[in-house]
């Protein structure tokens, strides 16, 4: 099956600076790729996704990088807020079911 | 739109007993819809994908006798945690897909439940 891996852990940078958080996955059958954001308490919350045919995408400060030769996908968030602050997740999804990294806390110290 | 909604938010049941867990979908018809398990600072675990009038498929690992799964229309799948036991106490969120291929997912709010 498929199996994703997210690195870092954990992450804290100052308010301001971009924070990047890195993906990859197994199966090359893997098409679609969300990132998901979890406040504490609070259900995941999709903030970003991108399919297999776009390398890249943004939205405001926040972009997504897909490279399926290496079959790895990045999220970038730029200029950073403490209202950022929460753990992100990352997703490959094949014939509609998702399998989940383990998660990026991300802290922005104001 | 996409609106998913999961009830209870919360739950407290003895041990032994079974608890039903509600995840609608509002505003669309969701063919699929997953349940998801997960574990204070841990990843969401995928139990098992719920299709509407069939028997759901259930992840490895993932004892279909105890956690029952019914997806009776296209916007209503119930997941029944049977026996409950101390070591299900865990947060339980459903997911909807709307129609078919890869789509973003709408989560449902959550269920914490927690078996004492």
């Amino acid at each position: 099956g498929e199996n994703v891996e997210q690195h870092p852990s954990t992450l804290s940078v100052q308010e301001g600076d971009s924070a990047v958080i890195k993906c990859t996955y197994s199966d090359s059958a893997s098409n679609y790729f969300p990132w998901y954001k979890q406040e504490l308490g609070k259900r995941p919350q999709l903030i970003i996704d991108i399919r297999s045919n776009v390398g890249e995408k943004k939205d405001q400060r926040i972009a997504v990088t897909l490279n399926k030769t290496a079959k790895h996908f990045s999220l970038h968030i730029t200029e950073t807020q403490p209202e950022d602050s929460a753990v992100y997740f990352c997703a490959a999804s094949t014939e509609g079911k998702s399998t989940f990294g383990d998660g990026t806390t991300l802290t922005v110290k104001p | 739109g996409a609106v998913v909604s999961q009830h209870p938010s919360r739950v407290i049941c003895k041990s032994g007993t079974s608890v039903k867990i509600e995840c609608r979908s509002l505003d669309f018809q969701a063919t699929t819809m997953f349940w998801y398990r997960q574990f204070p600072k841990q990843s969401l675990m995928l139990m098992a994908t719920s299709n509407e009038g069939s028997k759901a498929t259930y992840e490895q690992g993932v004892e279909k006798d105890k956690f029952l799964i019914n997806h009776a229309s296209l916007t209503l799948s119930t997941l029944t945690v049977t026996s409950a036991h101390p070591e299900d106490s865990s947060f339980y969120i459903c997911s909807a897909r709307r129609g078919a291929g890869n789509y973003g997912y709408t989560f449902g709010s959550g269920t914490r439940l927690t078996v004492v």
